[in-house]
């Protein structure tokens, strides 16, 4: 089955700068990718997500890029805020399964922004 | 927006109860449902697959008979925890998709389960 692998599990930035958080998945016939955020105690909140046939895509201060052939994608977030803090999960679309189509997720990334 | 409920928030239950939780898609059908276990500070394990009408599909590892799930309609899904023990524990989430579309999940605000 799929495997996704998600780095790095925490990370800490200053209010107004970036934030990366890169997932690395193992099967080649998956073709969607979610990015969820979940904050304590709430439900995981779709953000964006992107299909295998976008290299980008972006929306406001969120973005996310895959890269089929190194099977790994990622999510960018610019001119970071206090809110913005909370835990991200990436997750891939197993294609097998017939038409369940379930998502494996990455470990999850605790994202701090520092005010 | 496609909107998931799931009742109750959170239970307490002695060891050796049957603990029940639903899933409600409220402003769509949703043919698929998901069943998660969240534990603190961990991500999210699937732990079955349920379409309307059929028999819920269950992840390695993880008890049919211990964890009941009906799927009866196409806005309802529920999780039964049987004989349930401390060890059952945890966060339970589901998930809904729109029918129609094989990608998006929305997810319930989970359901908190404690067993004394």
């Amino acid at each position: 089955g799929e495997n996704v692998e998600q780095h790095p599990s925490t990370l800490s930035v200053q209010e107004g700068d970036s934030a990366v958080i890169k997932c690395t998945y193992s099967d080649s016939a998956s073709n969607y990718f979610p990015w969820y955020k979940q904050e304590l105690g709430k439900r995981p909140q779709l953000i964006i997500d992107i299909r295998s046939n976008v290299g980008e895509k972006k929306d406001q201060r969120i973005a996310v890029t895959l890269n089929k052939t190194a099977k790994h994608f990622s999510l960018h977030i610019t001119e970071t805020q206090p809110e913005d803090s909370a835990v991200y999960f990436c997750a891939a679309r197993e294609m097998s399964g017939g038409s369940n189509y379930k998502l494996t997720f990455g470990k999850g990334t605790l994202l701090t922004v520092n005010p | 927006g496609a909107v998931v409920s799931q009742h109750p928030s959170w239970v307490i239950c002695k060891s050796g109860t049957s603990v029940k939780i639903e899933c409600r898609s409220l402003d769509f059908q949703a043919t698929t449902m998901f069943w998660y276990r969240q534990f603190p500070k961990q991500s999210l394990m699937l732990m079955a697959t349920s379409n309307e009408g059929s028999k819920a599909t269950y992840e390695q590892g993880v008890e049919k008979d211990k964890f009941l799930i009906n799927h009866a309609s196409l806005t309802l899904s529920t999780l039964t925890v049987t004989s349930a023990h401390p060890e059952d524990s945890s966060f339970y989430i589901c998930s809904a998709r729109t029918r129609g579309r094989t990608e998006t999940q929305y997810f319930g605000p989970g359901t908190r389960l404690l067993v004394l």
